[in-house]
């Protein structure tokens, strides 16, 4: 069964401090690739969808790239409003796990001033 | 456009009390979940539904039961609550089940 791995657990950046956030899974194949930002007491909020190698999203500073066994999460010049937990999840392959979604343990993002 | 409601959002129950988590989406969606939260173990999924009439196992489904009313609403059941189901549960739903899901704000769920 896919496993779906995130790294850095947590990553501290300052306002303005560009970096990137790596979502990898163990099992091939281009189901999609969902990103989700959480925000402390509420439930994921849905960022994007990728189904392509190759393929970018993008929402004001963040941009989401995948490839046939990773996904990156860029946060451009990011402000403290960007804080958060940002999870990413795959789709189950076939037989009786199909669509069921597997997420990573989620990246916690804090922005400082 | 409310998305996915749950109710209630806080909830304390004494070990062994039985309560019904309450879900619906105003979509149009075929799948729904319920997730489990907990510090350091990420999300969990506890059941599935692809379709109205249809629920599946997720990866920890002891202790809970689910009933797909009609294609609006996914209740999640637990008939004799433990300590160990102290968690933030979050019903969540998707027009099919490989397309990205939308979730509710959570029940927050504490069990003494």
């Amino acid at each position: 069964e896919d496993q779906v791995t995130q790294s850095p657990e947590a990553l501290r950046l300052q306002e303005g401090e560009s970096s990137s956030l790596n979502c990898s899974y163990t099992v091939s194949g281009l189901r999609g690739l969902f990103w989700y930002r959480q925000d402390p007491g509420k439930g994921p909020e849905f960022l994007f969808t990728l189904y392509s190698a190759g393929e970018e999203k993008e929402k004001e500073r963040l941009k989401a790239t995948l490839t046939k066994k990773e996904s990156f999460l860029h946060i451009t010049a990011p402000k403290p409003e960007d804080s958060a937990t940002y999870l990413c999840a795959r789709p189950n392959a076939g037989g009786t796990s199909y669509g069921k979604l597997t997420f990573g343990q989620g990246t916690i993002l804090t922005v400082h001033p | 456009n409310a998305g996915v409601t749950q109710t209630p959002k806080f909830q304390v129950l004494k070990t062994g009390q039985s309560m019904t988590l309450q879900c619906a989406q105003d979509m149009n969606h075929n799948s729904m979940y319920w997730y489990r939260q907990d510090p350091g173990m990420g999300l969990r999924l506890i059941y599935y539904s692809a379709s109205e009439g249809t629920t599946d196992k997720g990866e920890v489904p002891n202790g809970y039961n689910v009933s797909r009313l009609n294609k609006r609403e996914f209740s999640l059941r637990l008939e004799s609550a433990a300590p160990s189901q102290t968690s933030v549960y979050f019903c969540a739903s998707s027009l099919q089940g490989n397309t990205e899901a939308f979730f509710g704000q959570g029940t927050r769920l504490t069990v003494v």
